[in-house]
Order: structure tokens, then C-alpha cells, then sequence
């Protein structure tokens, strides 16, 4: 079992329309999560960190955290095209490791 | 603003040449990575460091070795290159804390180094 899961996609949404990119990770007790940004050609860019269950809320941004179902969330509301790029789930686990999920590629059609 | 650089973007070397990426960050961190990313298999530890001198192996270890004389300064070595050794590389670094707040672990990455080994 990975420790961080990802569906791969590709997901498409129109311009303006909610995209939710869903991660699963296996080891219960981690504590950070973090979601990445990555553009072609580029390296990954933070976005977002959630240390505690529920929302947190960044512009357009949200990530959600459910540490009883192991789960952790980023919605991008009012989507746009220069949000098109692979969005990378990342958990560092109770034994200090960190994991990054393959990552989900989002395209945002104008 | 967190600034993580690294010395090439683009490197061609040849088979069984000794290969040296460095990764240099300006945020005083303690942790510094080296990770590389290859299509379908995403991101691999290949090291990290904790502090100065320090260094633990990661997932795929094997056929590199790693370097960390100064706090700010991590490099990463390819004892004899492979055309397997192909592939993106990414630096990152992290703070073990932050001033008022509980371990925040978060990572920032350089822009990669993409080296083709022929």
C-alpha cells in the first residue's frame, strides 16, 4: 500500500467551475498535510499546509482534513486556465518521513 | 520569501562521469532534500540532511552520495553516472520550527535540475 494516493486524472473543469483534487494516506497518525502546485517543466510550488481536522480556507483555495477517514482535500474555487498543472498531496507521517502522492492533473477549460 | 537555487537547469554528462548537483538555500533551514522526479513514479528521497555534516539515506540511495559541509549548502553526487540516473532532479529544504509555532515541516523547492545522461 502507497503511503500517499492520488488519482492520477487527468480532471477537467470548465472556467469558473469548483475542482476538487482528493488524496488518501495510510499512516494514521500523521500530522502535516500539504498540497503542491507543479506546472510543466517546472519543480513543485506550495499552496496550501492543514495540520488539523477540518477547512482551511486560502483565497481560492480550501483544503479540508478528515484524520478518522484518512483523507485530505483541496478545492480551487472559481477555477481558471493558469490553474491547469499537476497538484501534488503531501504527508510527512508520524516517523518524521515525508510522501508525496504522483498527483492529479487538472485542466481548467476556458 | 524562502529561496532555494540550484547550480544548473539543464545537464548533459556521459556515462560513468562523476556528476555534482548543488542546491543552495538563503532561509537558514535545517532540513535539505534531494528528490527526483521521473514520469508515473513521482517524487523519490534520494537524501536528506538534518544539519551541517549530517545525512540520512531515502527510498532509492543507491549510485549517488550526498554532502552538507555548510548549514546552506547541499549537494548531491553521482559516483559514476547511468543512463538510469536520468531524470529530474529537485532540491528542497525545510525549518525544523517556526518562531511561536509547533513543528511546521513545510517544504520549498529549488527549479530543478534535469539531467540527461547519454
Amino acid at each position: 500500500q502507497k503511503e500517499v494516493e492520488q488519482n492520477s486524472g487527468p480532471l477537467s473543469v470548465p472556467e469558473g467551475a469548483i475542482a476538487s483534487l482528493n488524496c488518501t494516506y495510510s499512516d494514521r497518525g500523521s500530522q502535516s498535510f500539504f498540497w503542491y502546485r507543479q506546472y510543466s517543466g517546472k519543480s513543485p510550488e506550495l499552496i496550501m499546509s492543514i495540520y488539523s481536522n477540518g477547512d482551511k480556507e486560502d483565497g481560492r483555495f480550501t483544503a479540508q482534513l478528515n484524520k478518522a477517514s484518512q483523507y485530505v482535500s483541496l478545492l480551487i474555487r472559481d477555477s481558471q486556465p493558469s490553474d491547469s498543472a499537476t497538484y501534488l498531496c503531501a504527508v510527512k507521517n508520524t516517523g518524521n518521513q515525508f510522501y508525496f502522492g504522483t498527483g492529479t492533473s487538472l485542466t481548467v477549460i476556458p | 520569501d524562502v529561496k532555494v537555487t540550484q547550480s544548473s537547469r539543464y545537464l548533459v554528462k556521459r556515462t560513468g562521469e562523476k556528476v555534482f548537483l548543488e542546491c543552495v538555500q538563503d532561509m537558514d533551514h535545517e532540513n535539505m532534500f534531494w528528490y527526483r522526479q521521473d514520469p508515473g513514479l513521482g517524487l523519490r528521497l534520494i537524501y536528506f540532511s538534518y544539519d551541517v555534516k549530517m545525512k540520512e539515506k531515502g527510498d532509492i540511495p543507491e549510485g549517488y552520495s550526498v554532502s552538507r559541509e555548510k548549514k546552506e549548502r547541499f549537494s548531491l553526487i553521482l559516483e559514476s553516472a547511468s543512463t538510469n540516473q536520468t531524470s529530474m532532479y529537485l532540491c528542497a529544504s525545510s525549518s525544523l520550527t517556526r518562531p511561536g509555532k509547533s513543528h511546521y515541516y513545510e517544504q520549498y523547492f529549488g527549479p530543478g535540475t534535469r539531467l540527461t545522461v547519454t
